[in-house]
């Protein structure tokens, strides 16, 4: 099955820095990446994916890279506000063809004002 | 939509009860997750259904754990008899067919006594 290690556990960082994550994947048949952000006492919510065609795709101040040949990917965020504060999930597909989904720890991000 | 609808949303019960928790996913979806949700282990999926039959259940921890679907609109989770041990948050998600994307409840904070 699918391993996701991801990096760091916590990360703080100043009001308008950037926040990058990091995630490793094991299964290099997996195609599909995913970004999730989990506000407290709430379920988690996807902010932007990405699938193995491409390198790069940004949604405004979120950004996902990809980097195939050696099996990681990073989230990040640009002009980091306090309520991008919250856990970030990494995700990879839990086999070849799979829908179900292998989650990374989590990364608590706290934006300082 | 109302999105993924979970109940209750905190239970409290004393080891050896039973438990059963409740989700509806959103209209028209036709895969349903369940996961739990810990800090030693974080995101853990439990069982997977697709058009209300179950796919994988290699995530259920113990056959204390079971799971139905009899329609398309509801999913339970039941524990008999429950333990300290399954303390956690539960979340239900449910994605389109086909569809890698989770749309997660807001999930059931359990707590065994």
């Amino acid at each position: 099955g699918e391993n996701v290690e991801q990096h760091p556990s916590t990360l703080s960082v100043q009001e308008g820095d950037s926040a990058v994550i990091k995630c490793t994947y094991s299964d290099s048949a997996s195609n599909y990446f995913p970004w999730y952000k989990q506000e407290l006492g709430k379920g988690p919510q996807l902010i932007i994916d990405i699938r193995s065609n491409v390198g790069e795709k940004k949604d405004q101040r979120i950004a996902v890279t990809l980097n195939k040949t050696a099996k990681h990917f990073s989230l990040h965020i640009t002009e980091t506000q306090p309520e991008d504060s919250a856990v970030y999930f990494c995700a990879a597909p839990s086999g070849a063809g799979s829908y179900q989904l292998t989650f990374g720890k989590g990364t608590k991000l706290s934006v300082i004002p | 939509d109302a999105g993924v609808i979970q109940s209750p949303r905190h239970e409290v019960t004393e080891m050896g009860q039973e438990v059963t928790l409740r989700c509806k996913p959103i209209s028209g979806h036709n895969s349903l997750f369940w996961y739990r949700q810990t800090m030693m282990r974080g995101l853990e999926l439990l069982i997977y259904f697709n058009n209300n039959v179950p796919i994988d259940d290699s995530g259920m921890p113990e056959d204390r754990f079971s799971a139905k679907m009899p329609n398309a609109s509801f999913s339970t989770l039941k524990i008999q008899p429950s333990e300290p041990r399954d303390s956690a948050v539960y979340f239900c998600a449910s994605s389109q067919r086909l569809s890698e994307k989770l749309f997660f409840g807001s999930g059931t904070q359990l707590s065994v006594l």
